[in-house]
């Protein structure tokens, strides 16, 4: 299995340009989640999904898009993109259930000039 | 407010020694807590979790306690190693069990 996977690694764009960030998963697992992590705030939910063509907004949605149309996927797009979303932005999953662990990618560093 | 606090120092300790890091919580009844491991550039791990009806939990070399009545948990590793060396965040539920909260994470050192 290769776990949660990630693309890409390393973005740089500039402010008003659109992305998406890909997320997959080759677990089957029912729940995904997109994460910010920034220095001094920590991780940070920004949407997340209980299974494909459901998803809810987290903490930090605004400026943040995401569907689920299969158990895989769960792209994050970024609209119009502006220097405050320069994080590093983790996808994770997990099995549905009560404290089941989280499954990390590797996260990608997005810079926004 | 509601926050978790975690030891916002980073912790240095001899290699062989047990390092005990520690994870505060303020207006939450979670009902688990989890620790998870984050090494530079990459994506958090998870260790342990416990839930709020156990009061201690142990993997191998790492024990977790939980005291609901402090709102706190102490994460220890027993002979510790360099490899130890890592971020530690600790997260707990919020009464979702579709989210957690994160705390921002301890840094440690295990020196040979």
């Amino acid at each position: 299995n290769a776990g949660v996977t990630q693309t890409p690694k390393f973005q740089v764009l500039k402010t008003g340009q659109s992305m998406t960030l890909q997320c997959a998963q080759d677990m089957n697992h029912e729940y995904m989640s997109w994460y910010r992590q920034d220095p001094g705030m920590g991780l940070r939910l920004i949407h997340y999904s209980v299974g494909a063509g459901i998803t809810d907004q987290g903490e930090v949605p605004n400026g943040y898009n995401v569907s689920r149309s299969t158990t895989e996927d769960f792209p994050l797009r970024l609209l119009s993109a502006a220097p405050s979303q320069t994080s590093v932005y983790f996808c994770a999953s997990r099995p549905a259930g009560e404290g089941n662990e989280q499954f990390f990618g590797p996260g990608t560093r997005l810079t926004v000039l | 407010s509601q926050k978790i606090e975690q030891n916002s120092e980073a912790l240095n300790i001899q290699e062989g020694k047990t390092a005990t890091l520690t994870c505060n919580y303020t207006n939450y009844s979670p009902a688990y807590l989890q620790w998870y491991r984050q090494d530079p550039g990459r994506g958090p791990v998870f260790l342990l979790l416990i839930r709020e009806n156990e009061k201690e939990k142990r993997k191998e070399r790492l024990k977790v306690t939980f005291d609901t009545t402090l709102k706190q948990s102490l994460f220890h590793i027993t002979a510790s190693q360099p490899a130890d060396s890592a971020t530690y965040l600790c997260a707990l539920n919020a009464g979702n069990n579709r989210k957690l909260i994160w705390g921002l994470g301890t840094s440690l050192a295990v020196n040979p």
